[in-house]
């Protein structure tokens, strides 16, 4: 049973174009979500978050959007740079929960010069 | 300040044996926790530590164990390994473990089982 999933697992855009990268959870305990990237070889690497207390959140390029209501989550990246290719995770936790932090399998991004 | 370190970065295996992983946190880290990823799977929580302490546990068999010493420095033990063990196991400190604490993720250990 998947409580954080990535339906997408590839998404290739164009460099200054904007990328969108989705994820949906069933969990509805889940009340802190994060988004790490990953290039290979390495360790997932944090970039941004956003408390269920919020709707919005925005660091430079990068800006989450959460819509409780629909368990949605989304990452935006404008514009985009080829440096930015990577596999992106979607990640949630719940205060107190047992499992720590739960990610979705990832969508692979391809940012194209 | 240094980041997370984990060694060894490769390791081969035969079905049966036994082994263990190391993971030190950033200074300053009190908790340290463990992922497994597959490609089937993508990261999954093994389990966490906070001052010598497990704290948290994911779906894993009993054969996936762990401690953390005193320094928060931290193992994880896998015994009588089987085929479907071969992943990528990844080590994440944080202050203090809290669900909104960012935890920082070391470059991981290969781990190949044959």
């Amino acid at each position: 049973d998947q409580q954080v999933k990535q339906n997408s697992p590839s998404l290739s855009v164009q460099e200054g174009r904007i990328s969108i990268l989705n994820c949906d959870y069933t969990n509805s305990m889940f009340d802190y979500f994060l988004w790490y990237k990953k290039y290979p070889a390495e360790g997932p690497t944090f970039l941004i978050s956003i408390s269920s207390i919020k709707d919005k959140n925005e660091d430079g390029r990068f800006t989450v959007f959460l819509n409780k209501s629909a368990k949605h989550l989304s990452l935006h990246i404008v514009p985009s740079q080829p440096g930015d290719s990577a596999v992106y995770f979607c990640a949630a936790s719940a205060w107190g929960g047992s499992e720590k932090l739960v990610f979705g399998k990832g969508t692979k991004l391809t940012v194209n010069p | 300040k240094a980041g997370v370190t984990q060694t060894p970065r490769y390791l081969i295996k035969t079905r049966g044996q036994q082994v263990t992983l190391s993971c030190s946190p950033i200074s300053g880290h009190r908790s340290v926790s463990w992922y497994q990823q597959t490609p089937g799977q993508g990261l999954q929580f093994l389990f966490e530590y906070f001052s010598e302490t497990q704290r948290n546990k994911g779906n894993f068999p009993g054969r996936f164990s762990g401690r953390q010493f005193s320094n928060s420095r931290s193992e994880m033990n896998v015994s009588t390994l089987e085929l479907g063990d071969s992943a990528l196991y990844l080590c994440a400190s944080s202050l203090d473990g809290r669900s909104t604490d960012t935890q920082y993720f070391g470059p991981g250990t290969r781990l190949t089982v044959l």
